[in-house]
């Protein structure tokens, strides 16, 4: 079973709007950490936000936040006021304890901002 | 914090030979970690350290891949007797052993088998 589901392999977003990025994941384990990566084309995996398990509240750092549903275990990345350079692929990643604190990333989605 | 290194960038060798690629943390990093990435995918576990042990190894890591990191800084990971699905990017990562700790990439090793 995948760890991480992203079911947007592509999404648009006209500048200055709001977008939301979808993450599910699977883990019996109640102690984990979620986190959101960002890969322009230049290739470089750049680290945005991060929830854990235990966190009552909605990770945000500046434009991004999370939202952190446990219940139904998704975690979705919302990147407010979005910018030309936000275009790239995004990655969601979980912490598993559970297999030795591997990591275990989604298939991405591709995010092209329009002006 | 000069960020994780690996080198070379790019590699392109013949089926059937041996590559071995470098990976520099950042310093103060117990963790390291190897993935693959292949075209429109998401990165690939391989293996990681702790320090100098090697704590896990994925079981798609087949015999032919071996992954050093012998005074618990850098590490190398080699590929042998390469074949032509071996061609990918291959990512280091380090991080802090914290859980909510991010791991931070170097720009990857490019392989292209011909």
């Amino acid at each position: 079973a995948q760890k991480i589901t992203q079911t947007q392999p592509g999404m648009f977003v006209q500048e200055k709007e709001a977008v939301t990025l979808d993450c599910t994941y699977d883990t019996s384990d109640q102690s984990y950490g979620l986190f959101w990566y960002k890969q322009p084309s230049s290739g470089e995996m750049i680290f945005l936000i991060y929830q854990g398990s235990y966190d009552e509240q909605n990770a945000t750092e500046g434009r991004y936040s999370l939202n952190f549903q446990k219940a139904r275990k998704s975690a979705n990345l919302v990147i407010s006021a979005s910018q030309l350079g936000d275009s790239a692929m995004y990655f969601c990643a979980m912490r598993d304890p559970n297999t030795g604190n591997q990591f275990y990333f989604g298939t991405g989605t591709s995010l092209t901002v329009i002006p | 914090d000069t960020g994780v290194s690996q080198d070379p960038r790019h590699k392109i060798t013949k089926r059937g030979q041996n590559v071995t690629f470098r990976c520099d943390p950042i310093s103060e990093h117990n963790r390291l970690y190897w993935y693959r990435q292949t075209l429109g995918q998401g990165p690939e576990f391989l293996t990681y350290f702790q320090n100098e042990a090697q704590l896990e190894k994925s079981r798609l890591l087949s015999d032919r891949f071996s992954a050093e990191r012998p005074k618990g800084s850098f590490s190398t990971l080699e590929i042998q007797r390469t074949e032509q699905g071996d061609s990918a990017m291959y990512l280091c990562a380090s991080s802090l052993v914290a859980g909510n700790q991010p791991q931070h990439f170097g720009d990857g090793t490019r392989l292209s088998i011909l």
